[in-house]
């Protein structure tokens, strides 16, 4: 069993929809949440960013984070055409061992159709 | 600010031969880490490095190594190459390599292995 399982989707919404991706995760020393997206043939830019549980947002994105079901989800409401790409969960744990390791979701792929 | 640089985009080469891959971070950075991403496996961590030594290292056999220059830029060698090896090397950059910062990836090296 892989420690974080994201749906791979495919995901197809049309626009304006709300999007909602989520991932769950066994490893319960992972502190650190974040959401990235990719497109094709680029690397995975950092969309956010968040610390324990709780909600965040940031403009149409929102991020949810619950530590005692080892669940995260990324919110996108109004959706656009341009964020069609691969969104990709990602967590890290404290401590000295984990320096620059992050371990990622399969990742989802999202088309957002006018 | 000019973002994490990989060179080159793109590779082919032939099994058996082996590969060196280019990473600058961005400017101030001293932690360069390596991922691999491929459709079956997602991104995988591969290693980490901070003022020239390696502090972290993902499970990965021993024909994949690195090094990391005095001005942070980094280098990552594949020896005596694999099909299984074909994929999207990414090379991130963060502060410290602290798992409370911000992970910045480049756009990759493509490597074809034939």
């Amino acid at each position: 069993q892989k420690e974080v399982e994201q749906d791979p989707g495919p995901l197809s919404v049309p626009e304006g929809a709300i999007v909602s991706l989520n991932c769950t995760y066994s490893n319960s020393a992972f502190q650190y949440f974040m959401w990235y997206r990719q497109y094709s043939r680029k690397g995975p830019e950092l969309l956010m960013y968040t610390y324990s549980s709780g909600n965040k947002e940031d403009g149409r994105f929102t991020a949810q984070v619950d530590k005692s079901s080892k669940y995260i989800s990324l919110f996108i409401r109004d959706s656009q055409p341009s964020d069609s790409a691969t969104y990709l969960c990602a967590m890290a744990s404290g401590g000295g061992t984990s320096y620059g390791k992050l371990t990622f979701g399969q990742g989802t792929i999202l088309t957002v159709h006018p | 600010k000019a973002g994490v640089t990989q060179t080159p985009r793109y590779l082919i080469k032939t099994r058996g031969q082996q590969v060196t891959l280019s990473c600058s971070p961005i400017s101030g950075h001293r932690s360069v880490s390596w991922y691999q991403q491929t459709p079956g496996q997602g991104l995988q961590f591969l290693f980490e490095y901070f003022s020239e030594t390696q502090r972290n290292k993902g499970n990965f056999p021993g024909r994949f190594s690195g090094r990391q220059f005095s001005n942070s830029r980094s280098e990552m060698n594949v020896s005596t190459l694999e099909l299984g090896d074909s994929a999207l090397y990414l090379c991130a950059s963060s502060l410290r390599g602290s798992t409370n910062e911000k992970l910045f990836f480049g756009s990759g090296t493509q490597l074809s292995v034939l």
